[in-house]
C-alpha cells in the first residue's frame, strides 16, 4: 500500500503571507496512463473534504488562484501565495494511483 | 449536480450494527470508484473504505477490516457501508464521495 507523509503536521501563518505543506508518497504517483494522481483537500471543522488540486497541480472549479500545486513522483507541494483567515482549515493530500486511498496525517494550518 | 447525501446515522450501541446509504444523482455511478471516508470529533480525516466501478473490488482500513462491508448497487444510485461490531472509536461523521465530490455526512454515535 502507498503511505502519504505530510510536513509539517502544523503551521501558523500570518495573514497575507505564503504557507507551504508538503507531501511524500511511498511510491511513485506516475500513472502508466501519463498522469500523476496526487490531491490536496482542505476540510473546515464539521465540513465534508473540499478538493483543492486534482492531478498534482490544476485547481478544482471554484478554488482560488492563491492555491497551487507542484511535484512530480513522489514529493508534492500545496502552496498558498497569500494566506487569508478563510483558509483556517486542516489540509490533506491523497494519492489516486491505486486502492486503497489513506489521507496524508493533515496539516493543520493556524492564522496568527 | 452531483449531488451525494448519506443516511442512517443514529445512536447505537457498542457491539450492535448499523447501516450507511449515500444516494448519488448528477452523475453515473459506475464511471467511479467510490468511498468513505470519516471523522471522530476532535481528530482528523480517516480514509474508511473503498470500491471499484462494479463493486467486484472493496478496500478497507485495518481499523475497521472485518467488521465494515461497502456495497453499490450502480442500478439505484446508491452506496452503503454496513457496519457490525461498533465499537465507541468508531462513533464519527461519515462521509461519502468519489474525491472531487463529498457528501454533507452523516453522524454514527456508539454509546451505552
Amino acid at each position: 500500500d502507498i503511505v502519504m507523509t505530510q510536513t509539517p503536521l502544523s503551521l501558523s501563518v500570518t495573514p497575507g503571507q505564503p504557507a507551504s505543506i508538503s507531501c511524500k508518497s511511498s511510491q511513485s504517483l506516475l500513472h502508466t496512463d501519463g498522469e500523476t494522481y496526487l490531491y490536496w483537500f482542505l476540510q473546515k471543522p464539521g465540513q465534508p473534504p473540499q478538493l483543492l488540486i486534482y492531478e498534482v497541480s490544476k485547481r478544482f472549479s471554484g478554488v482560488a488562484d492563491r492555491f497551487s500545486g507542484s511535484g512530480s513522483g513522489t514529493d508534492f507541494t500545496l502552496k498558498i501565495s497569500r494566506v487569508e483567515p478563510e483558509d483556517v482549515a486542516v489540509y490533506y493530500c491523497m494519492q489516486g494511483v491505486q486502492l486503497p486511498r489513506p489521507f496524508g496525517q493533515g496539516t493543520k494550518l493556524e492564522i496568527k | 449536480q452531483v449531488l451525494l447525501v448519506e443516511s442512517g446515522g443514529g445512536v447505537v450501541q457498542p457491539g450492535r450494527s448499523l447501516t450507511l446509504s449515500c444516494a448519488a444523482s448528477g452523475f453515473t455511478l459506475s464511471d467511479y470508484i467510490m468511498h468513505w471516508v470519516r471523522q471522530a470529533p476532535g481528530k482528523g480525516l480517516e480514509w474508511v473504505a473503498s470500491i471499484s466501478f462494479d463493486g467486484s473490488s472493496e478496500y478497507y482500513a485495518d481499523s475497521v477490516k472485518g467488521r465494515f462491508t461497502i456495497s453499490r448497487d450502480n442500478s439505484k444510485n446508491k452506496l452503503f457501508v454496513q457496519m457490525k461490531t461498533l465499537r465507541r472509536e468508531d462513533s464519527a461523521m461519515y462521509f461519502c464521495g468519489r474525491y472531487d465530490y463529498w457528501g454533507q455526512g452523516t453522524l454514527v454515535t456508539i454509546s451505552s
